[in-house]
């Protein structure tokens, strides 16, 4: 079946640094692919999305590319903040007529200042 | 505030107890369904409902019980749980339409604590 495979966390980083968190993905055909974020004592919210191969997804200075040669699905910041500290979930549309999401387990990144 | 509200926030229960979470939207969403989060373990997608007709039970035990009586809210019964049912459960809602948007709309959470 489909699934997801992100890095295992935690990510550290220094305020301003670059982040990168990997993705990857099995699917049968060419599924959307979503990236959520879960701050502290809150539920998932979306944080960007691509529909098709080649697609980047943008939100809040995050992007990721579609990449269906690699199956990945990276996430990348140029600058983290503070505030950006949160888990970070990869998903991909299981198909049907529901919004059904398989997620990854989800990478926590703490940013210190 | 994302427009949907789980109740309670937080729930320590025993092995014998039968407790409720519940899950209200104020969307106008056809579609909910139940996660498990646990640490470092990918969500599990639990159940779905769609124009209240449950269409996805991924081999869930019977110890938990869904109920949808209308497309605003779903409720999730528990009775003689184990210790590893301890989880946050989250409710999500989305439109049920042919559009590929592939957004959820997530609750916040109920913290379940099994003793």
């Amino acid at each position: 079946g489909n699934s997801v495979t992100q890095m295992e966390g935690p990510v550290t980083l220094s305020e301003e640094a670059f982040l990168t968190i990997n993705c990857t993905y099995t699917a049968t055909g060419y599924p959307s692919l979503f990236w959520y974020v879960q701050y502290p004592g809150e539920g998932l919210q979306l944080l960007l999305k691509a529909t098709k191969a080649d697609d980047k997804g943008s939100n809040k200075g995050f992007e990721a590319t579609y990449r269906k040669e690699t199956t990945s699905f990276h996430l990348e910041k140029g600058s983290v903040q503070v505030s950006d500290s949160a888990v970070y979930f990869c998903a991909l549309r299981d198909g049907g007529a529901t919004n059904k999401l398989i997620f990854g387990t989800g990478t926590l990144l703490a940013v210190q200042p | 505030e994302t427009g949907v509200t789980q109740t309670p926030r937080h729930l320590v229960m025993g092995m014998t107890n039968k407790k409720s979470l519940k899950c209200e939207q104020h969307l106008g969403h056809n579609a909910m369904y139940w996660y498990k989060q646990s640490a470092k373990k990918p969500l599990e997608l639990m159940f779905v409902y769609s124009l209240e007709e449950r269409v996805e039970n991924n081999s869930v035990p019977s110890r938990f019980s869904p109920e949808c009586p209308n497309s605003s809210h779903l409720f999730l019964h528990l009775h003689t749980l184990q210790p590893e049912d301890s989880a946050l459960y989250l409710c999500a809602s989305s439109p049920q339409s042919g559009t590929d948007t592939g957004e959820l709309f997530f609750g916040e959470g109920s913290r379940l604590t099994v003793l």
